[in-house]
């Protein structure tokens, strides 16, 4: 059972590259998540999804766009990288109970902009 | 948005030593957890507690639900190495839109030997 797998696990991007962070789980979970960890800010919510179709914005979405075709799939994409983007960047999963199980995280993925 | 203020930001202590953490907030919560994460990994689950004065064990580790729903503790005892790490709390509110979990800032432990 792999839970929720994040690829590319580290990354650097020239400013105005584009790329896009993969995350998939496989525990046909409803609720997923995009954050952001900067060092002793906590986790900031970029964009969250209740199902396949539906996305909506966190604190956080300039600068970012997700889709959400499947269950199973949630991409985070950077259209246009900016230093203020240099980040780890986690995605997350949870039940149809919701959060108020907790979330599954994936282990996240390192994005450096220079 | 709601936020939650954990303390203490940062701890260093000594191997077999107890070690207490806090959440506050300011809104009244229905859910709250307490998450470890490891360096270089995503946060783990470690307690969930879903009723006032709830008071749950996992192991070493010890959590506690305010009673009046704006707070919440974890307390682990007799620390060892691995206990390295950084804790979050987070809580999910008891209104409103129920899809989202509000993460305090962390707690990072540090365990000499």
């Amino acid at each position: 059972n792999a839970g929720v797998t994040q690829t590319p696990k580290f990354r650097i991007l020239k400013i105005g590259q584009s790329m896009t962070l993969q995350c998939t789980q496989d525990m046909n979970h409803n609720y997923m998540y995009w954050y952001r960890q900067d060092p002793g800010m906590g986790l900031k919510l970029i964009y969250y999804s209740v199902g396949a179709g539906i996305t909506d914005k966190g604190e956080v979405p300039n600068g970012y766009n997700v889709s959400r075709s499947t269950t199973e799939d949630f991409p985070l994409r950077l259209e246009l990288a900016a230093p203020s983007q240099t980040s780890v960047y986690f995605c997350a999963s949870s039940s149809v109970r919701g959060p108020r199980d907790g979330y599954t995280f994936g282990s996240g993925t390192r994005l450096t902009v220079v | 948005g709601q936020q939650l203020n954990q303390s203490p930001q940062s701890m260093f202590i000594q191997e077999g030593e107890d070690v207490s953490m806090n959440c506050t907030s300011s809104s009244i919560f229905n859910t709250w957890l307490w998450y470890k994460q490891d360096p270089g990994e995503g946060p783990v689950l470690l307690i969930a507690l879903y009723k006032a004065g709830e008071l749950t064990s996992n192991g070493r580790l010890t959590a506690q639900f305010g009673i009046t729903r704006k707070d919440s503790f974890l307390n682990i005892s007799a620390s060892i190495p691995s206990d390295v790490g950084i804790y979050f709390c987070a809580g999910l509110n008891s209104g409103g839109s129920n899809y989202k979990l509000t993460f305090g800032k962390g707690t990072l432990l540090t365990v000499n030997p």
